[in-house]
């Protein structure tokens, strides 16, 4: 059973440029959650999808928008890409039934560097 | 989500228990105790949850005070693939629309001398 899939690994990008990360969720999961995490700080929550739609976001500004398919896989969007920009992107996913109790599973990552 | 309070680092000999705190002081009564760890290079992992009695699993046990302002994870073994940052989250239950996520804090960073 693979897990938690993401991609690409690393990704270079220049100020101002969008970018797309993909992320295919741990087999029977329904939720896909987005965090980012800078260097030496803990994830921070940027949002998390059910159903194809949006159902809670953190302190991110709408630069960060997401998707989720009826798979359930899901993509994270960058726009206008700011130096600030650049960590570590971790997707996680989750099983709604089983609420706020469940595990959520966490990918390896996309490593983001804007220069 | 409640804020915990944890130490920076910390320092274990390999094959020795480790007693890893976390205080949360203004925890809720819905509140339940989750930890994860971080392995090097890798995005966090579950490690064990609880509300009020202590728990055990095959990676670790959770202590959890009687007043349960504070708890600590305890890896009964410390073995090299523990290193790790170690983060305690308080997750609510009953909680609205705000309580999806995981908040995590810096966590603590074990680190294993063998």
């Amino acid at each position: 059973d693979a897990g938690v899939t993401q991609s690409p690994t690393h990704l270079i990008k220049t100020r101002g440029q969008q970018v797309t990360l993909r992320c295919s969720p741990k087999s029977g999961h329904d939720t896909v959650s987005w965090y980012q995490q800078a260097l030496g700080q803990g994830p921070q929550f940027i949002f998390q999808y059910y159903e194809e739609e949006e159902r809670q976001r953190g302190n991110f500004p709408d630069r960060f928008s997401g998707h989720q398919f009826p798979n359930y896989s899901s993509e994270l969007n960058v726009n206008a890409l700011l130096l600030g920009d650049s960590a570590l992107y971790l997707c996680a996913s989750s099983l709604d039934a089983r609420g706020r109790l469940g595990e959520q599973f966490f990918g390896p990552g996309t490593r983001l560097t804007v220069l | 989500d409640a804020k915990t309070t944890q130490p920076n680092s910390m320092e274990s000999n390999e094959e020795e228990p480790v007693h890893l705190p976390c205080n949360h002081s203004t925890i809720s009564g819905t509140d339940y105790i989750h930890w994860y760890r971080q392995l090097p290079s890798q995005g966090p992992e579950y490690v064990i949850h609880g509300l009020t009695s202590n728990v055990n699993n095959r990676m670790a046990s959770l202590a959890i005070a009687e007043d349960r302002k504070s708890s600590t994870l305890i890896l009964h073994r410390a073995t090299l693939r523990d290193a790790a940052v170690y983060y305690c989250i308080l997750r609510d239950v009953f909680g609205g629309a705000g309580s999806y996520q995981l908040t995590f804090g810096k966590g603590t960073k074990l680190s294993v001398i063998p």
